[in-house]
């Protein structure tokens, strides 16, 4: 089965420092999506980043960026320059790939909170 | 651009009652999901619908049942609730292969 683990419950910076959220992963698939998700207090899931297994450049999206080490199966989001807003959970997810829907799973969570 | 809807967004049951939570989205999206939100276990997906017509069990699919009642809408029926079904509920939808996930805003359940 595949699983993905997040290590840290909780993680607390000043507003602008950088901070890095970790997430490991088990599969045995070769192709497969990664994302993280972002959880304000307003519960809505917000998607953050998404990197594909095949590409080995790692993706990034303004202040957000992940490191991708597939074989090390580890995906680790860094915020840089990090700001008030960005205080929320954060989880990282896999899905896996198969006809039809694709599945994501999550892991546990890591609760962000940038203080100023 | 409403996106994924949920009703209802808040509901407080008593042991035995049943419920319905809907579920609507308007992006023409053919995959639909279930999952429930508790403290420190993430989101579980408890069923989801590839396509119109097609429903299949998540991981925790004991208690619930599924409707895909059309291309839109992907209902998620407790037949008879159980303290332990107190969670928040979330809908999503999408489209691509590998894509992301659209999800509603959540709704709150609690049995007492």
């Amino acid at each position: 089965a595949q699983t993905v683990t997040q290590s840290q419950p909780e993680m607390s910076v000043q507003e602008a420092e950088t901070v890095t959220l970790s997430c490991t992963y088990d599969t045995s698939e070769s192709n497969y999506y990664l994302f993280w998700y972002k959880q304000p207090p307003s519960r809505q899931m917000i998607l953050v980043i998404r990197q594909e297994a095949y590409k080995q450049q790692n993706a990034t999206e303004n202040r957000f960026s992940v490191n991708f080490q597939k074989a090390a199966k580890s995906f680790s989001l860094k915020i840089s320059d990090s700001q008030l807003g960005d205080t929320a959970m954060y989880f990282c997810a896999f899905t896996q790939v198969f006809q039809g829907a694709q599945k994501l799973v999550f892991g546990q969570g890591t609760r962000l909170t940038i203080n100023p | 651009n409403a996106g994924v809807t949920q009703t209802p967004k808040f509901q407080v049951l008593k042991t035995g009652q049943s419920m319905t939570l809907q579920c609507a989205q308007d992006m023409n999206h053919n995959s639909m999901y279930w999952y429930r939100q508790d403290p420190g276990m993430g989101l579980r997906l408890i069923y989801y619908s590839a396509s119109e017509g097609t429903t299949d069990k998540g991981e925790v699919p004991n208690g619930y049942n599924v409707s895909r009642l059309n291309k839109r809408e992907f209902s998620l029926r407790l037949e008879s609730a159980a303290p332990s079904q107190t969670s928040v509920y979330f809908c999503a939808s999408s489209e691509r292969r590998y894509g992301e996930l659209f999800f509603g805003e959540g709704s709150r359940l609690t049995v007492l």
